[in-house]
């Protein structure tokens, strides 16, 4: 398996402009989550889905940002308008289950806001 | 206070040391607790987890655990340069499966 698969890898974007974070989670995973991870605050939880519905969305920082997941092989996460503050990192995760050990970590969307 | 406490660092030992990194966590109910290595521009990968008091051993790694105190360390014996990453603690607070994160503690293995 390709593993947990996420696009772009590196974005720059101007203020106010809509981004748009994709991810793909390994095949027969069952959860997907969203986390953010910068210097300040370190890897937050953002959101995460079962069987493509919304679990969780205590983490998303304000009304800019969505999550969705249209099908099991398909989230996105999109910020609008986006702000220099939200740039960071972004991984995608996926599991089969929430009592496996691991978190599975795509390798992450590095987004830079000006 | 954060739920899950980590010293950034970084911490630096020489080559062949033991690389001690602690963690200290605020939710008394935690059940389960895990050590994620990061290298540089990577994806956090496990590296260890616990769920018991007492030690626990892999390899080059153990894992401690004291839930009194509520903290957990990872030693790294016989350190490396390869070793050299950031070093975060995760902790599932009681009731959940979803893991909390430390900020990470930022590892140098100088040869």
């Amino acid at each position: 398996d390709a593993g947990v698969i996420q696009s772009p890898r590196h974005e720059v974007t101007e203020m106010g402009q809509e981004v748009t974070l994709r991810c793909k989670p390994i095949s027969g995973h069952d959860y997907l989550f969203w986390y953010r991870q910068t210097m300040m605050r370190g890897l937050e939880l953002l959101i995460y889905f079962n069987n493509n519905v919304p679990i969780d969305d205590s983490g998303m920082p304000e009304d800019r940002f969505s999550a969705k997941m249209p099908n099991a092989s398909f989230s996105t996460l999109k910020i609008q308008p986006s702000e220099p503050r939200d740039s960071a990192v972004y991984f995608c995760a996926s599991n089969p289950s929430l009592r496996e050990e691991t978190q599975y970590f795509g390798p992450g969307t590095r987004l830079l806001v000006l | 206070q954060k739920e899950v406490e980590q010293n950034s660092g970084p911490l630096s030992v020489p080559e062949g040391a033991i690389a001690s990194l602690n963690c200290t966590y605020s939710d008394r109910g935690s059940q389960s607790f895990f050590w994620y290595r990061q290298y540089s521009g990577k994806s956090p990968e496990l590296i260890m987890f616990i769920y018991s008091n007492g030690d626990k051993e892999d390899g080059r790694f153990t894992a401690q655990l004291n839930k009194a105190s509520q903290y957990v360390s990872l030693l790294i014996r016989d350190s490396q340069p390869s070793d050299s990453a950031t070093y975060l603690c995760a902790v599932n607070r009681g009731g959940s499966y979803i893991p909390t994160f430390g900020r990470g503690t930022s590892l140098i293995v100088h040869p």
